[in-house]
């Protein structure tokens, strides 16, 4: 298996453009997570999906931030309109809870940057 | 909500050294406790993990300890390596019924000096 894929690796945008970041998950993983890590706020969790339904969204930041997750084997993360603040490492991580494992597996992050 | 403290926030050795991490966490429903390596500009992996029926585990040269009743964990490497070198995060999770709410420390920066 790849293990977590997410894409684009590395997003440069300007403040009040729409950016658009995306995740495959471990193929066969129940939950899917999203994260933002800054050296201010550490590594925060965003959003996480049970069985492509979002369960919990209380650490996104406000309206200008949304999550989908349309089937088992791809999500996004959509910032509109962006702005400098929003400038972290965006990871994914997804782990199989039906087995009884709380294992989460990250993926390599999109480092976005909001000039 | 669960807040996770964690200290030191960097810790220089030697190598050979020992290196002891700890974290606290508020809430006493959190079950599971991974701890998480970090080297720079990678992703956050895995190096072990314990749940809250357990007290102790080990994994070679890293072992984890967990006290439910004072609510801390701690991260215990030996005979450290400079390529021990990372940031490490501890975290406290509850996971029950299809939630899970995890909650990450802010990190503690490892240095080995060869």
């Amino acid at each position: 298996d790849a293990g977590v894929i997410q894409s684009p690796r590395h997003e440069v945008t300007e403040m009040g453009q729409e950016v658009t970041l995306r995740c495959k998950p471990i193929s066969g993983h129940d939950y899917l997570f999203w994260y933002r890590q800054t050296m201010m706020r550490g590594l925060e969790l965003l959003i996480y999906f049970n069985n492509n339904v979002p369960i919990d969204d209380s650490g996104m930041p406000e309206d200008r931030f949304s999550a989908k997750m349309p089937n088992a084997s791809f999500s996004t993360l959509k910032i509109q309109p962006s702005e400098p603040r929003d400038s972290a490492v965006y990871f994914c991580a997804s782990s199989l809870m039906a087995g009884g494992t709380d294992t989460q597996y990250f993926g390599p992050g999109t480092r976005l940057t909001v000039l | 909500g669960e807040n996770v403290e964690q200290h030191p926030s960097t810790l220089s050795v030697q190598e050979g050294d020992s290196a002891v991490i700890k974290c606290t966490y508020s809430d006493s429903a959190s079950n599971y406790f991974p701890w998480y390596k970090q080297e720079l500009g990678k992703r956050p992996q895995l190096i072990i993990d314990i749940r809250s029926n357990v007290g102790e585990k080990k994994d070679q040269r890293i072992a984890v300890t967990l006290n439910k009743t004072a609510k801390h964990f701690s991260l215990h490497i030996t005979e450290t390596q400079p390529e021990d070198s990372a940031v490490y995060f501890c975290a406290a999770i509850h996971a029950s019924g299809g939630s899970y709410i995890p909650t990450f420390g802010r990190g503690t920066s490892l240095i080995v000096h060869p």
